[in-house]
């Protein structure tokens, strides 16, 4: 099935530490976007990306480090920099043709620093 | 200035009957788009429905439907005969134009608070 995944679905660091969580999709889409949930709040855009080897910062990158090497794949790493990671964090993916752009999210990841 | 205004931040509904969720959004853009999603306790956004800036009718989607007042800057969210499954965060998300060479309209999304409905047996 058609789809986004994102892992781990939890994930523990200590202060201090790099962590990086996974994105991959395989809808063929060519956007693709990390966002940063904190509790009782909308989201908030990090990065995103809307082809290969190339990629925009969002309102909060500070602190955040992304890649996208691959169409499939758009890794997000929380640096030691970013001062208060804990938070839910959200992959999503869109096609950049067509009536609409919709934007599909995976699963999420949830980050909690020690 | 908020771009999205969600003023509710808590909804009540009795089961099969319909609540209207509300969303005001500010954009000086001619095209956009306008996206509410759900999100349940698992926290997985789900898409429910669009509504292009230039479309003429309202979107529907089986039991949701946008109602689309673009004078009033507003684009809010009607689930008809609510069901115990649709108690979640609903969020409204905007999509400012911007159209590449081929002409089609992409862009990063702004969201809204949200909005938590409890939907009672």
């Amino acid at each position: 099935d058609g789809g986004i995944t994102q892992s781990p679905k939890y994930l523990f660091r200590k202060e201090g530490q790099n962590v990086t969580l996974s994105c991959e999709q395989n809808l063929n889409h060519d956007a693709m976007y990390w966002y940063r949930q904190d509790p009782g709040q909308g989201l908030r855009l990090i990065y995103y990306s809307q082809i290969v080897n190339d990629f925009q910062k969002g309102d909060i990158a500070e602190g955040y480090s992304v890649s996208r090497e691959k169409k499939e794949s758009f890794p997000l790493t929380v640096t030691s920099a970013q001062k208060n990671p804990t938070a839910f964090y959200l992959c999503a993916s869109s096609s950049v043709s067509g009536y609409t752009d919709t934007q599909y999210f995976g699963p999420g990841t949830r980050l909690t620093v020690l | 200035a908020q771009k999205i205004t969600q003023t509710q931040p808590g909804m009540f509904v009795q089961e099969k009957e319909a609540v209207t969720l509300d969303c005001t959004y500010d954009t000086s853009d001619q095209s956009y788009g306008l996206f509410w999603y759900k999100q349940p306790s698992s926290g997985e956004m789900i898409f429910l429905i669009y509504q292009g800036s230039y479309d003429e009718q309202n979107a529907t989607e089986g039991r949701y439907s946008l109602n689309f007042q673009k004078a009033r800057k507003s684009a809010n969210l009607v689930i008809s005969a609510s069901q115990l499954g649709d108690s979640a965060m609903y969020f409204c998300a905007m999509r400012e134009g911007r159209t590449n060479a081929g002409g089609t309209s992409y862009g990063k999304l702004t969201f809204g608070q949200g909005t938590i409905l409890t939907v009672h047996p």
